[in-house]
């Protein structure tokens, strides 16, 4: 069964606390890895997609990268509004689009 | 440009009213999806549509249906719905199905929250 699992489930950092989520997966045949951020009551804002192993982007104060298992989500010197939930999700080949979501990140990032 | 626009923003409806979510895009995309999502919780998939053709219906009940005008719109029509429906129902769009890197990114609306009373 195709399964994306996140940890931690919730983190809470002080401002300027570097950090790093996990997004570990198994799946039959992965088609791609995308981190999503979401703010409370809001839609889920893309922000990367990872496609090979050993592939790493960056947007600002954040940086993701993609191994075969799993991927990272790295948070550096974090702000207070970097604070969300980060989701996780992965394509699988199904002839068409579908994505599975991990459970999220619950990121607090205090003042 | 990568937005997707909802209406209403919140809804609030009793169980034996019909009501109608919409969903529009103008990025030109071929492919678009209704979600749910509950509180602390992911988003689940409801339908997809792609060049306008329901594609994959994820076991949804029937008072749930969607419909896709054309390339640029996605209703979502509800009846006789139950308080468990209450949730943030999720629009997305993405430019196509096939191929790789952005024609797989989904953008999503903000969502409408619906209350069912």
């Amino acid at each position: 069964e195709d399964q994306v699992t996140q940890s931690p489930e919730a983190l809470r950092l002080q401002e300027g606390e570097s950090s790093s989520l996990n997004c570990s997966y198994t799946v039959s045949g992965l088609r791609g890895l995308f981190w999503y951020r979401q703010d409370p009551g809001k839609g889920p804002e893309f922000l990367f997609t990872l496609y090979s192993a050993g592939e790493e982007k960056e947007k600002e104060r954040l940086k993701a990268t993609l191994t075969k298992k799993e991927s990272f989500l790295h948070i550096t010197a974090p702000k207070p509004e970097d604070s969300a939930t980060y989701l996780c999700a992965v394509r699988i080949f199904q002839g068409a689009q579908k994505l599975v979501f991990g459970q999220g990140t619950r990121l607090t990032i205090n003042p | 440009d990568t937005e997707v626009t909802q209406t209403p923003k919140h809804l609030v409806m009793g169980m034996t009213n019909k009501k109608s979510l919409k969903c529009e895009q103008h990025m030109g995309h071929r492919a678009m999806y209704w979600y749910k999502q509950k509180a602390k919780k992911p988003p689940e998939l409801m339908f997809v549509y792609s060049y306008e053709k329901l594609s994959i219906n994820e076991s949804v009940p029937s008072r749930f249906s969607p419909e896709c005008p054309n390339s640029s719109l996605l209703n979502l029509h509800l009846h006789a719905l139950q308080p468990e429906d209450s949730a943030l129902y999720l629009c997305a769009s993405s430019p196509g199905l096939a191929g790789g890197l952005a024609k797989n990114i989904q953008y999503f609306g903000a969502g409408t929250r619906l209350s069912v009373l």
